[in-house]
């Protein structure tokens, strides 16, 4: 049973426009939240993370938010670059309570057109 | 400059050969993982440690076998047992359960035929 769930496999989107990823999980023991992001053949590369204490975290272009009650996170890239092109993996782990270990979704492909 | 290198990149295993996947790091890190990742899967765990001479199964672990002698190396053996090895592989270290984030190699893509 997936406890991370990325509904969305893939995203089109066109440059300069905002993209936003979505991410739902089901423990409620998780606590902190990651967003990696990964181009072929290449190992993932740390994007951007938030605690349950917030609701938002903003990096440069990149916004997570956090909605508990929901169970839901997503990640919103404004504007959006044909660099940004690459699969982007939500994780999440249980500081205060079970294993550390991360649990990653499945990913979601994002395009980005010129 | 600090870093983790997994190699080979590319490998090619005939069916029922055992093969050892290489990860190294020189970031002082004390956990190192492995995943493997499938298409459409995402990232699954196949083995972790947090310390030398310590390892725990993670949740894919059947037909892999791991070792941690050293701080800096942690190897990954695919045995003949793994009934599925083709995959891209990858191997990640951290400070352990206080660091928020992995730093993960480039991958190695092994291949059995």
């Amino acid at each position: 049973d997936q406890q991370v769930k990325q509904n969305s496999p893939s995203l089109s989107v066109q440059e300069g426009r905002i993209s936003i990823l979505n991410c739902d999980y089901t423990n409620s023991m998780f606590d902190y939240f990651l967003w990696y992001k990964k181009y072929p053949a290449e190992g993932p590369t740390f994007l951007i993370s938030i605690s349950s204490i917030k609701d938002k975290n903003e990096d440069g272009r990149f916004t997570v938010f956090l909605n508990k009650s929901a169970k839901h996170l997503s990640l919103h890239i404004v504007p959006s670059q044909p660099g940004d092109s690459a699969v982007y993996f939500c994780a999440a782990r249980a500081i205060s309570g079970g294993s550390y270990i991360p649990t990653f979704g499945r990913g979601t492909s994002l395009i980005v057109h010129p | 400059d600090g870093g983790i290198t997994q190699s080979p990149k590319y490998l090619f295993r005939k069916e029922g050969q055992n093969v050892t996947l290489s990860c190294e790091q020189n970031l002082n890190h004390d956990a190192m993982y492995w995943y493997r990742q499938d298409p459409g899967q995402g990232l699954r765990l196949i083995y972790y440690s947090q310390i030398v001479n310590d390892f725990q199964k993670g949740d894919i672990a059947e037909g892999y076998s791991v070792s941690r002698e050293k701080k800096e190396s942690f190897p990954l053996t695919v045995t003949s047992a793994q009934k599925n090895p083709t995959a891209f592989y990858l191997c990640a270290s951290s400070h352990g359960d206080l660091d928020y984030g992995y730093t993960f190699g480039s991958g190695t893509r092994l291949t059995v035929v």
